[in-house]
């Protein structure tokens, strides 16, 4: 068990410029989340995915943030013209998937991201 | 809608002495509740979690928490702190009732143990 992997884990960027980051989850697991936490907070959720459908999506979610998991196994969190309110570490968590029923979600190590 | 209170940002204790992290949850369906740790620069570990099943949940690292419905509450507790458990401590509630499979998370406590 490798646990939930995510590349880069830090990225520094300009204002204005995109960034993508990446999410491996645990192998077997069909369900992936998508969370950011800023300073002094708690992560908030942002999006998640059953195999390859996007099936939820926070109103956090801007139309410069969009997310995939084309294949259902890692995903990608691309974030176009950065601003400096995205510096923020970004959390990928994977769980298995049994429909009505909570399933742990096992979180990865995150990304930090900082825009100057 | 969920949310998750969580009363004190910082909280100190001495080295052997009692932990308690205040969390009180709002939802409008039955929870579940989760405490997650994290340590600097790493992700979320679990500690514990309730899920309808006993009030009283025993996790990890000696860590117990019990659900208080008619306070709305699930207090994180450890009988004696150890150099080790200092870190950020997260309470989190499921939306699974309410159809979704997010979690929603406190802003957090960080625990600090004083030799």
């Amino acid at each position: 068990d490798t646990g939930v992997s995510q590349n880069p884990r830090h990225k520094i960027t300009k204002r204005g410029q995109n960034v993508t980051f990446r999410c491996d989850p645990i192998s077997e697991h069909n369900r992936l989340y998508w969370y950011r936490q800023t300073l002094g907070q708690g992560p908030e959720f942002l999006t998640y995915f059953q195999n390859e459908a996007q099936l939820e999506k926070s109103r956090l979610l801007s139309d410069r943030f969009s997310a995939e998991r084309p294949k259902g196994s890692f995903s990608t969190l691309e974030i176009q013209r950065t601003e400096q309110g995205d510096s923020a570490m970004y959390l990928c968590a994977s769980s298995t998937g049994t429909s009505g029923m909570y399933n742990e979600q096992f979180f990865g190590p995150g990304t930090r991201l900082t825009v100057l | 809608a969920q949310s998750v209170t969580q009363l004190g940002s910082h909280v100190s204790v001495s080295e052997g002495a009692l932990v308690l992290l205040r969390c009180n949850y709002s939802s409008s369906v039955p929870p579940y509740l989760f405490w997650y740790v994290q340590y600097p620069n790493q992700g979320l570990q679990l500690l514990l979690k309730y899920t309808s099943a006993a009030t009283l949940v025993k996790g990890i690292n000696g860590f117990e928490a019990e659900f208080k419905k008619s306070e709305t509450s699930f207090h994180l507790t450890k009988p004696s702190a150890h150099m080790s458990d200092a870190a950020e401590y997260f309470c989190a509630v499921s939306s699974l009732g309410a159809g979704s499979y997010q979690l929603t998370f406190g802003k957090g406590t960080k625990l600090s143990v004083i030799p």
